[in-house]
């Protein structure tokens, strides 16, 4: 079965830089999550977007934003990257006819900040 | 504290053992409840959800939910040492259509031959 896709899976940048996560959905989802996991932390819940409209907003500092597009895949925009950004970044998607709040999450990108 | 709370761990059990993983959550209105398993540096894999009281089965996993003490735990039969990971819980209200699951830290498992 089709999984959540994002890229890049690594991405290396120096502070003060602009980085660009992309996410895939399952297709036929409808719903993008963002989430950053520090080491050793649970998954910190960024922001999300249902049917391409923002829907709930979670820790996401000012510097970073996102937007779904019309085929549903999500992009999370972060300038003036800090040492403290560096962390695995999550995409989860799920489907509002499905079961209520199940989430598939994506294999992550792996962002450090130098 | 926080609003969903688990034990750290590590918790040790030797293969072929039931290994039992819990988790506290502090809202009465929480409706949806899930585990994932997360191997280091890799994404969380969803293994269960239960919304209702009672015990869900699915292969060697077994949620258990009570509402009523605001607990839900996940049962793991014949631990193998593929097992071991960080399981987390995650527990969403749904109020209001928003499905914003609150994890819980984790709790290490290890599963040891």
């Amino acid at each position: 079965a089709a999984g959540v896709i994002q890229s890049p899976r690594h991405l290396i940048k120096e502070k003060r830089e602009t980085a660009t996560l992309k996410c895939y959905p399952i297709p036929r989802h409808d719903t993008v999550y963002w989430y950053q996991q520090g080491p050793g932390q649970d998954p910190q819940f960024l922001i999300s977007f249902y049917e391409k409209m923002q829907s709930d907003k979670g820790s996401i500092p000012d510097r970073f934003s996102a937007q779904q597009f019309s085929d549903y895949h999500s992009e999370l925009n972060m300038s003036s990257l800090e040492l403290g950004d560096s962390a695995l970044y999550f995409c989860a998607s799920s489907s509002t006819g499905g079961l209520q709040g199940t989430q598939y999450f994506g294999p992550g990108t792996r962002l450090l900040v130098l | 504290q926080k609003e969903v709370e688990q034990n750290s761990g590590p918790l040790s059990v030797p293969e072929g053992a039931i290994a039992s993983l819990n988790c506290t959550y502090s809202d009465r209105g929480s409706q949806s409840f899930f585990w994932y398993r997360q191997y280091s540096g890799k994404s969380p894999e969803l293994i269960m959800s239960i919304y209702s009281n009672g015990d869900k089965e699915d292969g060697r996993f077994t949620a258990q939910l009570n509402k009523a003490s605001q607990y839900v735990s996940l049962l793991i039969r014949d631990s193998q040492p593929s097992d071991s990971a960080t399981y987390l819980c995650a527990v969403n209200i749904g109020a209001g259509g928003s499905y914003i699951p609150t994890f819980g830290r984790g709790t290490s498992l290890i599963v040891h031959p």
